[in-house]
């Protein structure tokens, strides 16, 4: 089955810097990329999704990149603010069927 | 609307009782989703249900059964509970088109003793 890895496991970034997250994946057949956050006691949240067929996207401060021949995926959060503290959890699946998902980083923004 | 909703919110078992957790979505959405979420082990799927009358196991099911019960409802069953199943649960839902944005529930955090 498809294995997801996530690094860093945690990131503290100064508010206003940029924080990278990156995820690999093993299973080429995959095709639906989503990034999840989660507060501390909260449900996991989509903030973003990203398709094979497409190389990048954008929405404000937050965009993914895929390297499908890599096979691997990033979040770029730029001007980071403190509410921007949270896990992040990248991950993948053909369609969205047995998804499978990083271990999740933590990110921490100080004001 | 209210989305995803899961009881028990909050659940403590002895070892070999069981029990069942409900999960219920009223998003007229065709998939549904089982996880459990360990510290540092991030989101596992245990079963899915790609539509009503189907289901599928994830990463990690054994120990658990599921039913699809109808389209808005997907419970979860422990037939004998271990300390190992200790976790949070979460339920997903999806349009079930493909690369569809999965909702989640509120949770479930379950203590086995």
């Amino acid at each position: 089955g498809e294995n997801v890895e996530q690094h860093p496991s945690t990131l503290s970034v100064q508010e206003g810097d940029s924080a990278v997250i990156k995820c690999t994946y093993s299973d080429s057949a995959s095709n639906y990329f989503p990034w999840y956050k989660q507060e501390l006691g909260k449900r996991p949240q989509l903030i973003i999704d990203i398709r094979s067929n497409v190389g990048e996207k954008k929405d404000q401060r937050i965009a993914v990149t895929l390297n499908k021949t890599a096979k691997h995926f990033s979040l770029h959060i730029t001007e980071t603010q403190p509410e921007d503290s949270a896990v992040y959890f990248c991950a993948a699946s053909i369609e969205d069927n047995d998804m499978r998902f990083g271990a999740g980083t933590r990110l921490t923004v100080k004001p | 609307n209210a989305g995803v909703t899961q009881t028990p919110k909050f659940q403590v078992l002895k070892t070999g009782q069981s029990m069942t957790l409900q999960c219920a979505q009223d998003m007229n959405h065709n998939s549904m989703y089982w996880y459990r979420q360990d510290p540092g082990m991030g989101l596992r799927l245990i079963y899915y249900s790609a539509s009503e009358g189907t289901t599928d196991k994830g990463e990690v099911p054994n120990g658990y059964n599921v039913s699809r019960l109808n389209k808005r409802e997907f419970s979860l069953r422990l037939e004998s509970a271990a300390p190992s199943q200790t976790s949070v649960y979460f339920c997903a839902s999806s349009l079930g088109q493909g690369g569809e944005t999965q909702y989640f529930g509120p949770g479930t955090r379950l203590l086995v003793l």
